[in-house]
């Protein structure tokens, strides 16, 4: 059975850094790509990064590029976030999702783990 | 403002069918494959439909999917109580190299 668990979400300071954590656990873990989706309170879904299952390739979305930087770590069937100058408006439930086998794979995002939460608040 | 142009809303009563657009543009919809998203309240999004009307195992046939051009549609045929939840469609966008979603959509039953 394929779980997903997040962790690390805190109440953090603007400016502040937290870095969140993804632990997989019932696939074949190196060969699929992995995504952050976030959702701020009441809203949408936003895609906010994606990484290969080598870990070679990343992808960020605009909002976040340049501030946040997903990684893995194949050897503990883990992938990061690791989120720096943070503002009100990081402010979601952060999501990790099981991709495809590459980032844009057709079949991405067939397993969610249950989310965590990041306030951003002075 | 969202990428995908999605209705906030959409309703109908038990047995009915009910269809979600979604406008994209040439760089995503117009190139790409789109997925749908189910939401229940205080769950998880599910991966309803990928590849425009591919289901994973386990969702009915009840759910089907569509594309034309730069635009998809979601349609819930014989709608159930449970099919209350908010749907998003995704598509990889290739001017951004990144995953970008519509609004959502929230289906309400009567």
């Amino acid at each position: 059975e394929v779980q997903v668990l997040e962790s690390g979400g805190n109440l953090v300071q603007p400016g502040g850094s937290l870095r969140l954590s993804c632990a997989a656990s019932g696939f074949s873990f190196s060969t699929y790509a992995m995504s952050w989706v976030r959702q701020a309170p009441g809203k949408g879904l936003e895609w906010v990064a994606g990484i290969t299952g080598s870990g070679n390739n990343a992808y960020y979305a605009d909002s976040v590029k340049g501030r946040f930087t997903i990684s893995r770590d194949n050897s503990k069937n883990t992938v990061y976030l690791q989120m720096n100058s943070l503002r009100a408006e990081d402010t979601a439930l952060y999501y990790c999702a099981k991709y495809g086998y590459h980032v844009n794979s057709a079949l991405s995002g067939d397993h969610w783990g249950q989310g965590t939460l990041v306030t951003v608040s002075s | 403002q969202s990428v995908l142009t999605q209705p906030p809303s959409a309703s109908g009563t038990p047995g009915q069918r009910v269809t979600i657009s979604c406008s994209g543009s040439i760089s995503n919809i117009g190139t790409n494959t789109v997925n749908w998203y189910q939401q229940l309240p205080g769950t998880a999004p599910k991966l309803l439909i990928y590849t425009y009307n591919q289901r994973p195992s386990g969702v009915p046939d009840r759910f089907s999917g569509s594309k034309s051009g730069t635009s998809a549609s979601l349609a819930i045929s014989g709608l159930q109580s449970e099919d209350e939840a908010a749907y998003y469609c995704a598509a990889w966008d290739v001017s951004l190299s990144g995953w970008v979603f519509g609004g959502g959509t929230k289906v309400t039953v009567l």
